[in-house]
């Protein structure tokens, strides 16, 4: 089945520091791709939808200048906590959707995120 | 707005059947999906529904649709100790931007 591939898998910054997330698409282009939060225990949160070559469109709560998203091409967006602080501190996953009205959605690995 | 739900958590026996069960809210969802989460991992699909059907079934996964009650479910038959994880049913619709919808997940404990 089709590959979605997040790096880094694991984290640590310091407080105040940026740090960039990168989700690829790898056998398949993907002109939508959403990130997710994930706090221990609990559901995927949607922050945002990736649209190539557009705005990311982002869930109501979400900051757009804290969490900026970028969809450069077909097979990559990059999500960049900036500025980030330990409350920040999360497991991230993004998923890629094939295309055509059947699409499927598939996900990364996920980014375990410590900001100390 | 949206809402998916499930019960937090289910432990059953190895070689015994699994039920998870998923309620809805949005009747315009056209596509229902299990997703089975390990430890520390993404999601994986398990397998997914057209809103039109009723029963889908996949090797050892068999999937209810009562759309009527806005009610899905995931039975996994003969359930072995791998299949320990959470496992999570999420709707989308074919119109916009095609976003998902997730449940809260239920944690099932496989009993050897």
């Amino acid at each position: 089945g089709a590959v979605v591939s997040q790096h880094p898998s694991r984290v640590i910054c310091k407080s105040g520091t940026s740090v960039k997330i990168e989700c690829r698409s790898l056998d398949f282009q993907a002109t939508t791709m959403f990130w997710y939060r994930q706090f221990p225990k609990q559901s995927l949160m949607l922050m945002a939808t990736s649209n190539e070559g557009s705005k990311a469109t982002y869930e109501q709560g979400v900051e757009k200048d804290k969490f900026l998203i970028n969809h450069a091409s077909l097979t990559l967006s990059t999500l960049t906590v900036t500025s980030a602080h330990p409350e920040d501190s999360s497991f991230y996953i993004c998923s890629a959707r094939t295309g055509g009205a059947a699409g499927e959605l598939f996900f990364g690995e996920g980014s375990r995120l410590t900001v100390l | 707005g949206e809402d998916v739900e499930q019960s937090l958590f289910l432990s059953v026996r190895e070689g015994d059947s699994s039920v998870i069960n998923c309620t809805y809210t949005d009747s315009s969802s056209t596509y229902l999906y299990w997703y089975k989460q390990e430890p520390g991992a993404g999601l994986q699909l398990l397998t997914y529904i057209f809103s039109n059907m009723d029963m889908k079934q996949d090797q050892r996964l068999t999937v209810l649709l009562n759309k009527k009650d806005k009610h899905l479910s995931l039975r996994i038959a003969d359930t072995q100790t791998g299949d320990s994880a959470i496992y999570f049913c999420a709707e989308s619709t074919l119109s916009g931007t095609y976003k998902y919808i997730f449940g809260t997940g239920t944690r099932l404990k496989v009993l050897a």
